[in-house]
C-alpha cells in the first residue's frame, strides 16, 4: 500500500533550527511536496523536490533521497510564525497525491 | 503565486437543506480541481478530482450523489453536498493545478488551495 510517515508533534525554541521528517512508500514516484497549514486555514505550498538533494528557500529547505524514501524540511531561525502543521505529499505513478497526516509545530519563546 | 479562492468561506445550513461551494482560479487557468475534506486535528482526505468537461472521480467511500461536483470551466468548480446533515460539517477545501506551464519543475503538478470553507450543519 501507499504510506506517508511523518511525526504527529514537534516542540522547538524560537530563534533554533527544526528538522521535520517524513518517509514515503508510493507506486511509483514523481516528487514530493511540503505544505504549511495554520490552525483554520488551507495549506500553502513550501517546496518541491523531485531530484536528490537539498533545495534551499530562504529559512526553509527541503531534501529528497528517493533510494531511501525520505524527505526532510528544514526551518532555520524559528519564528513564532511558524506554529502550524507541515504537510508532506507525495506524488504517485498516477501523479496523485499521497498525504501525510502532518507535523505539528510548536514553538516556543 | 497562483491564486485560488472559495466562496463562501463559512456557511451554517439546516440539516436537509443543499449548500454549493464555488472554487475559482483567479490568474490561472486549471485542468485539474481537487475537493478535499479536512476533520479536526487530522489530514487532508482527498474526496474527488475534477477534470473540465469531464465527470468528476471519486474516491472510495465517497457518495457521488450527496457531493455532487461540477467543473464547468477551467476556472470554476463547484461542490454541491445535498440534503446535508450534521456528520457533513466538516471544513472543505478546494485546490487547482495549472494547466500546460512550462516553468520550473513542480509548477504542473503543483496544488494550489483555495482558503477552504467551513460547513456547519445544525
Amino acid at each position: 500500500g501507499q504510506n506517508i510517515d511523518q511525526p504527529t508533534e514537534m516542540t522547538a525554541t524560537e530563534g533554533a533550527i527544526v528538522q521535520i521528517n517524513c518517509t514515503y512508500q508510493t507506486s511509483g514516484f514523481n516528487g514530493l511536496f511540503w505544505y504549511q497549514q495554520h490552525a483554520g486555514e488551507a495549506p500553502t505550498f513550501l517546496s518541491y523536490n523531485v531530484l536528490d538533494g537539498l533545495e534551499e528557500k530562504g529559512r526553509f529547505s527541503s531534501f529528497l533521497s528517493r533510494s531511501k524514501g525520505y524527505s526532510y524540511l528544514l526551518l532555520k531561525e524559528l519564528q513564532m510564525k511558524d506554529s502550524a502543521s507541515y504537510l508532506c505529499a507525495a506524488l504517485d505513478s498516477n501523479y496523485q497525491l499521497i498525504w501525510g497526516a502532518g507535523t505539528k509545530l510548536i514553538i516556543k519563546p | 503565486g497562483a491564486v485560488v479562492s472559495q466562496h463562501p468561506s463559512r456557511v451554517i445550513c439546516k440539516s436537509g437543506t443543499s449548500v454549493k461551494i464555488e472554487c475559482r482560479s483567479l490568474d490561472f487557468q486549471a485542468t485539474t480541481m481537487f475537493w478535499y475534506r479536512q476533520f479536526p486535528k487530522k489530514s487532508l482526505m482527498l474526496m474527488a478530482t475534477s477534470n473540465e468537461g469531464s465527470k468528476a472521480t471519486y474516491e472510495q467511500g465517497v457518495e457521488k450523489d450527496k457531493f455532487l461536483i461540477n467543473h464547468a470551466s477551467l476556472t470554476l468548480s463547484t461542490l454541491t453536498v445535498t440534503s446535508a446533515h450534521p456528520e457533513d460539517s466538516s471544513f472543505y477545501i478546494c485546490s487547482a493545478s495549472e494547466m500546460g506551464l512550462a516553468g520550473a519543475a513542480g509548477d504542473l503538478e503543483t496544488q494550489y488551495f483555495g482558503p477552504g470553507t467551513r460547513l456547519l450543519v445544525l
